[in-house]
Order: structure tokens, then C-alpha cells, then sequence
């Protein structure tokens, strides 16, 4: 089956740093991928869309330059997230859209702590 | 504009019970529903998808739901709880298939022995 990853699975930081944060599509090519964040006993949040080659749409209220997206391939996303604070702690899921099929897959999230 | 609502923060049934998760949506053009499914820790995992075919959506691990255009419902439901539906379970509404969607708060299903 399709299957999304995202690295690292946790991470924590001191405030002030930057964390890169992965999506990978294993096993199909994903020309749109999707960021949300997610708070304790929250819903998701989409905060971006990723297209591969071009540069991503952010939702009302992101700010582009703190949350950096790069989707340099059919199968990588990346988000960065520049300077973090710790009121940028968060569980962030990322889902990508098989090409050919359409259909979305999350990825298993990445919880950062940022101290 | 799209949004969801899910009735309901916590849910609890006894283990063989009914479950029964209400969700509300409003789109200003036809939907596309979806319902995951969230262990602790863990992303999303997609339980059922309707997309226009039938009303009536049948899932994995025994789910299903009805999508009701009159009363904009979309209710999840399984005859028979177990133990491993302890969950978080999020409603979703999107313009396409595989478009960005728009989550409901989510519904913390417990199931009790």
C-alpha cells in the first residue's frame, strides 16, 4: 500500500533554532503534498500546500518566512521551521496526493518540542 | 467555503455496542466527506471516503457511513465496538478528492469492557 513517512518522528530544540521536518512518498510520486498542525486534543490545521517545482500556498495567518517549504521532488517535502519559539510546539502531519491516482496519504507526524 | 462539526468531544460505549459518531458538514458546492482515524501519536489513517457514488460508504475495520445531502450529515457508524476503535476519529470535508480539507474537532471514541 501507498505509504508516506515523515523524519524525524520527534524532535526537540532549543528556542531560536531551526528544524527541518521530512515527507516522503515511499512508493508513488506525489506532485501535491499538504501541512498541517495539530495541538493537544486538537483538530488538524492545513497551514501550506506543496507543489513539486513551485512555490508553496500558505493558509491565512502562516507566516512564509518562518515556515520554509520546499518540494524539490515527486517524492520529498520539506518543511522548515526557522527560529522556533516554544508556542511553535506542535504534532505537524503532512499528507501527500499519489499522482496518478489521486488518492491522499498521511504521513505518521512529527512532534516538536521546542525548549 | 467548507466547515465540519462533530457532535460530540467524547464518545463512550461498552464493548459490542453501537457506535455511532455524528458529523455535520456545510459546503457551497458538493462534497467530498471523509472520516480518519488517529491512534495517540500517530497520523491519520482513512476509515471511509464518499465522493458522490453511493450514499451509503462502507469502510475498513467494520465502519460505514450515510451521507445525508437533506439533513448535510455525514454519521459514522459501526454495529459492534472493540477495543481497538479506542480512538480519536476526525470528519473532513473537501471541494475535490484529494484537495486540501477541512478537519471537525475530532471525537475521542472509548470503549469500555
Amino acid at each position: 500500500g501507498a505509504v508516506v513517512s515523515q523524519h524525524p518522528s520527534w524532535v526537540i530544540c532549543k528556542s531560536g533554532t531551526s528544524v527541518k521536518i521530512e515527507c516522503r512518498s515511499l512508493d508513488f510520486q506525489a506532485t501535491t503534498m499538504f501541512w498541517y498542525r495539530q495541538f493537544p486534543k486538537q483538530s488538524l490545521m492545513l497551514m501550506a500546500t506543496s507543489n513539486e517545482g513551485s512555490k508553496a500556498t500558505y493558509e491565512q495567518g502562516v507566516e512564509k518566512d518562518k515556515f520554509l517549504i520546499n518540494h524539490a521532488s515527486l517524492t520529498l517535502s520539506t518543511l522548515t521551521v526557522t527560529s522556533a519559539h516554544p508556542e511553535d510546539s506542535s504534532f505537524y502531519i503532512c499528507s501527500a496526493r499519489n499522482r496518478v491516482s489521486y488518492e491522499q496519504y498521511f504521513g505518521p507526524g512529527t512532534r516538536l518540542t521546542v525548549t | 467555503a467548507q466547515s465540519v462539526t462533530q457532535l460530540g468531544s467524547h464518545v463512550s460505549v461498552s464493548e459490542g455496542a453501537l457506535v455511532l459518531l455524528r458529523c455535520n458538514y456545510s459546503s457551497s458546492v458538493p462534497p467530498y466527506l471523509f472520516w480518519y482515524v488517529q491512534y495517540p501519536n500517530q497520523g491519520l489513517q482513512l476509515l471511509l471516503k464518499y465522493t458522490s457514488a453511493a450514499t451509503l460508504v462502507k469502510g475498513i475495520n467494520g465502519f460505514e457511513a450515510e451521507f445525508k445531502k437533506s439533513e448535510t450529515s455525514f454519521h459514522l457508524t459501526k454495529p459492534s465496538a472493540h477495543m481497538s476503535d479506542a480512538a480519536e476519529y476526525f470528519c473532513a470535508v473537501s471541494a475535490t478528492n484529494a484537495g486540501k480539507s477541512t478537519f471537525g474537532d475530532g471525537t475521542t471514541l472509548t470503549v469500555k469492557p
